[in-house]
């Protein structure tokens, strides 16, 4: 199985603070990808890197990528209350299904 | 939005109960899947149909019955469910050569009494 995990399970930070979550998988990937869940509702895309990518941005948001640990990380920079949610990585192998995490819980503190 | 919809939102049914979910995406894609997402567990895929020919099922229980007629809607009908069978529901939908690139739904909350 190349079943993503979270770390932390859960995060609450200041609002305005930087917020950092990893994620690790255990076999070869091909992408890596973070969502986000607002709660009791659907994944909205955040991010897609490929494995020859070592980082991405995309406006607040940064994603690195360690294939030799198997690891991905997201940054959320200036955090706002809105980006309250639990936050999904799922990373695949070739056209193999998508293999999801079980979330970090971000909250952040007005 | 991303593009899919669900209907509904939230589903109460006994066990004896016969009901569907049902979602729609118009975004062109050509595979659409329906997740089962319970506390504190993964998603877990349950079906996933691609140009609307079931290319998978995760040995999901027969209580379970998707139905794919054409690529735009895709139908998860129930019957005769379990308590643990409550769980938040969700369709995804992927473009041609890309499975991978998934677009949610908002997802079904549903609820077995």
């Amino acid at each position: 199985s190349q079943q993503g995990e979270e770390d932390p399970q859960a995060l609450s930070i200041q609002e305005g603070e930087n917020a950092t979550m990893n994620c690790s998988y255990k076999t070869s990937i091909n992408n890596l990808q973070w969502y986000r869940q607002n709660s009791g509702r659907g994944l909205v895309h955040l991010i897609l890197i490929r494995s020859n990518e070592r980082e991405k941005h995309s406006g607040r948001l940064r994603v690195t990528l360690d294939t030799s640990k198997k690891s991905s990380s997201l940054l959320i920079t200036a955090s706002r209350a809105a980006d309250t949610a639990s936050y999904f990585c799922a990373s695949n192998f070739g056209n193999e299904k998508l293999t999801f995490g079980t979330g970090t819980r971000l909250t952040i503190i007005p | 939005e991303t593009g899919v919809t669900q209907t509904p939102r939230h589903l109460v049914m006994g066990m004896t109960n016969k009901k569907s979910l049902k979602c729609e995406q118009h975004l062109g894609h050509n595979a659409m899947y329906w997740y089962k997402q319970s506390a504190k567990k993964p998603l877990e895929l349950m079906f996933v149909y691609s140009l609307e020919e079931r290319v998978e099922n995760n040995s999901v229980p027969s209580r379970f019955s998707p139905e794919c007629p054409n690529s735009s809607h895709l139908f998860l009908h129930l019957h005769t469910l379990q308590p643990e069978d409550s769980a938040l529901y969700l369709c995804a939908s992927s473009p041609p050569g890309h499975p991978y690139e998934q677009y949610f739904g908002p997802g079904t909350r549903l609820t077995v009494t």
